[in-house]
């Protein structure tokens, strides 16, 4: 069975931060992994995706991953914050059938 | 329009009523989803349609009753809903069947308000 697990439902930081915001996954078979971003009144937005090509996966507005199959993580990174990341952000992981299991989002709030 | 489109946004109903949530995608996708959001609970899927079958149908309640009449249009109907069913439902779509691993694309939801 596949799923992921979201470390901290709230993550603040400072404009210009570094912002971290971290995935482990659970999975049997090699994992095809997933972020999205949910702005106020939207639905999910794809950030980036892990399908078993490189190990550092770069997505939109500046975010990326890293793939670490030895801590099965998937953590969600970006140097510097801008205010316009302040959104929900949600890993997930593609399981049997096209399923995809999600967590239970990060709330990234930014501290001007 | 383009991507998932969702209709309504906003719908508040009584108990007793029926309704209906609309789902377009224009993607040419030819597999759809529905998925209940509520808070500080993880997105849970609801029912999967893959080339308008249906093939999942995660024991949600018969209250809740899709339809999917063709590959782009997904419907859920409502009837006789609770309280605890308020929850924004979104509607995502994807291609299946190819050899990439294909992301879903979601639609803006609906935001379900059951008095």
């Amino acid at each position: 069975a596949q799923s992921v697990t979201q470390l901290g439902s709230h993550v603040s930081v400072s404009e210009g931060a570094l912002v971290l915001l971290r995935c482990n996954y659970s999975s049997s078979v090699p994992p095809y992994l997933f972020w999205y971003v949910q702005y106020p009144n939207q639905g999910l937005q794809l950030l980036l995706k892990y399908t078993s090509a490189a190990t550092l996966v770069k997505g939109i507005n500046g975010f990326e991953a890293e793939f670490k199959k030895s801590e099965t993580s998937f953590h969600l990174t970006k140097p510097s914050a801008h205010m316009s990341d302040a959104a929900e952000y949600f890993c997930a992981v593609r399981g049997t059938g096209n399923q995809f299991y999600f967590g239970t989002g990060t709330s990234l709030t930014v501290i001007p | 329009e383009t991507g998932v489109t969702q209709t309504p946004r906003h719908l508040v109903m009584g108990m007793t009523n029926k309704k209906s949530l609309k789902c377009e995608q224009h993607l040419g996708h030819n597999a759809m989803y529905w998925y209940k959001q509520s808070a500080k609970k993880p997105l849970e899927l609801m029912f999967v349609y893959n080339f308008k079958e249906q093939t999942e149908n995660n024991s949600v309640p018969s209250r809740f009753s899709p339809e999917c009449p063709n590959s782009s249009h997904l419907f859920l109907h409502l009837h006789t809903l609770q309280p605890e069913d308020s929850a924004l439902y979104l509607c995502a779509s994807s291609q299946v069947g190819t050899t990439s691993i294909n992301e879903q694309f979601f639609g803006p939801g609906t935001r379900l308000t059951v008095l």
